[in-house]
């Protein structure tokens, strides 16, 4: 597609539910960025995926949030167990090579989840 | 830990009015600084990088290495203008972090 796609825009759930955030990156970069946007909290690194390499996933904050990228495109964001403090927009953004250059972040409309 | 600061959550100024938002980075070497800006209703999207020294609908920012900072500039702000806007840095190709923003809102 011509940008960054992102599904659901948004879930609604109750506390202590499974959600799965979908993100489809622009066809060709290989380098895919989780982070999550909160009011007043700006916006906070999750995890990291750079090509065949083992992802950074020193953002996460913790072991109810899990990441994968199958086949080097589609990622899913996981979260389980659902909390309040999750509630967020969780956003997607991909770019290319990221030793070029001309690296950039292209980013998705995000998913806002609300955890009640 | 590489940091990036933005000390103003809220930038309120008025239409025609020079503007200045404000952005600290810790590391020492030779960053990537950007600004993304987010208006209302839209994607988050890259407004300009230090290393084209360009202009981009009237915004500039200039890396200070001995400041450590990268400032966003503008002589007189427009309405439009209001947003919230992100810096950003990248070391050695890596990824990228983010300050927290500034709310900037231009007053008519």
């Amino acid at each position: 597609g011509a940008g960054v796609s992102q599904s659901p825009s948004n879930k609604v759930t109750e506390k202590g539910k499974d959600v799965e955030l979908r993100c489809d990156p622009i066809s060709g970069h290989t380098a895919l960025y989780w982070y999550r946007q909160s009011l007043g909290q700006g916006l906070e690194f999750l995890i990291y995926f750079q090509g065949n390499s083992a992802p950074d996933k020193s953002g996460l904050p913790s072991d109810r949030f899990s990441a994968e990228r199958t086949g080097g495109s589609v990622s899913t964001l996981t979260i389980q167990r659902t909390q309040q403090e999750d509630s967020a927009v969780y956003l997607c953004a991909s770019s290319l090579e990221a030793r070029s250059g001309a690296n950039v972040l292209t980013f998705g409309a995000g998913s806002r989840l609300t955890v009640l | 830990a590489q940091r990036v600061t933005q000390p103003e959550k809220l930038l309120s100024v008025f239409k025609g009015a020079p503007v200045e938002l404000k952005c600290n980075y810790s590391y020492s070497g030779s960053p990537e600084l950007f600004w993304y800006v987010q208006y209302s209703r839209q994607r988050l999207q890259l407004l300009l990088r230090h290393i084209s020294r360009e202009s981009i609908k009237g915004f500039t920012a200039d890396l200070n290495k001995g400041e450590t900072s990268f400032h966003l500039k503008k002589p007189f702000a427009q309405e439009e203008d209001s947003a919230m806007y992100y810096c950003a840095s990248r070391y050695n190709f890596n990824k990228f972090y983010f300050g927290s923003g500034t709310k900037l809102n231009v007053k008519p």
